[in-house]
């Protein structure tokens, strides 16, 4: 277990406000991601970062952008929210390569 | 480039029979290669992972899976089902590489028939 904290875990919004989504993680780990989780799809990366400051797109970044100031938190903001964005959004970290990655428990965002 | 497919979004065994969970993977390097389960309304929790070494690893649960380079597959079995493997499950995929980044499969949904 990671210590991993996603903060809110719960959330409605109405389309076109900017939300964000806070991980927190008391491991010092390293790399830290964030997924969505839609039916069918599995889990998709949006963002990661392989350190303070350093991060990179995944596979669906568009709408997306991140931040990671200190090594214990990685914040996600849905700039204009939309329907499409909602989702199950959840954060993972690891601490090197060939690792296991470790997940928090999930935000349930809610576009309306 | 890194992906993985699962074979079979929904699988139903009887309690007490094989467990078989399909996994293929492709990869440009050697992969390390990771089966999670994830019970609902809940995060995703390791059951096995393949690094290095012996390609035939045991998880938590019971369950193993076989780490095949020629047939880029990573199959999950368990011999006998409980009702309390019903969960969903993802094969994951990553390497060494700038992000380290993970790619997962679609995912298995695996119900247990009493």
């Amino acid at each position: 277990d990671a210590g991993i904290t996603q903060s809110p875990r719960h959330k409605v919004t109405e389309t076109g406000t900017p939300v964000t989504l806070r991980c927190h993680q008391t491991e010092n780990h390293r790399y830290m991601y964030w997924y969505r989780q839609d039916p069918g799809h599995g889990l998709r990366l949006i963002h990661y970062s392989y350190g303070v400051k350093d991060t990179d797109k995944g596979e669906v970044s568009d709408g997306y952008s991140v931040s990671r100031s200190k090594t214990e938190d990685f914040l996600l903001t849905l700039e204009s929210a939309t329907s499409s964005q909602t989702s199950v959004y959840f954060c993972a970290t690891t601490l090197e390569a060939g690792n296991t990655i470790y997940f928090g428990e999930g935000s349930w965002l809610t576009v309306v | 480039a890194q992906s993985v497919t699962q074979l079979g979004s929904h699988v139903s065994v009887s309690e007490g029979a094989l467990v078989l969970l399909r996994c293929n993977y492709s990869s440009s390097v050697p992969p390390y290669l990771f089966w999670y389960v994830q019970y609902p309304n809940q995060g995703l929790q390791l059951l096995l992972k393949y690094t290095t070494g012996a390609t035939l690893v045991k998880g938590i649960n019971g369950f193993e899976a076989e780490f095949k380079k020629s047939e880029t597959s990573f199959h999950l079995t368990k011999p006998s089902a409980h009702m309390s493997d019903a969960a969903e499950y993802f094969c994951a995929v990553s390497s060494s590489g700038a992000g380290n980044q993970f790619y997962f499969g679609t995912g298995t949904s695996l119900t247990v028939i009493p």
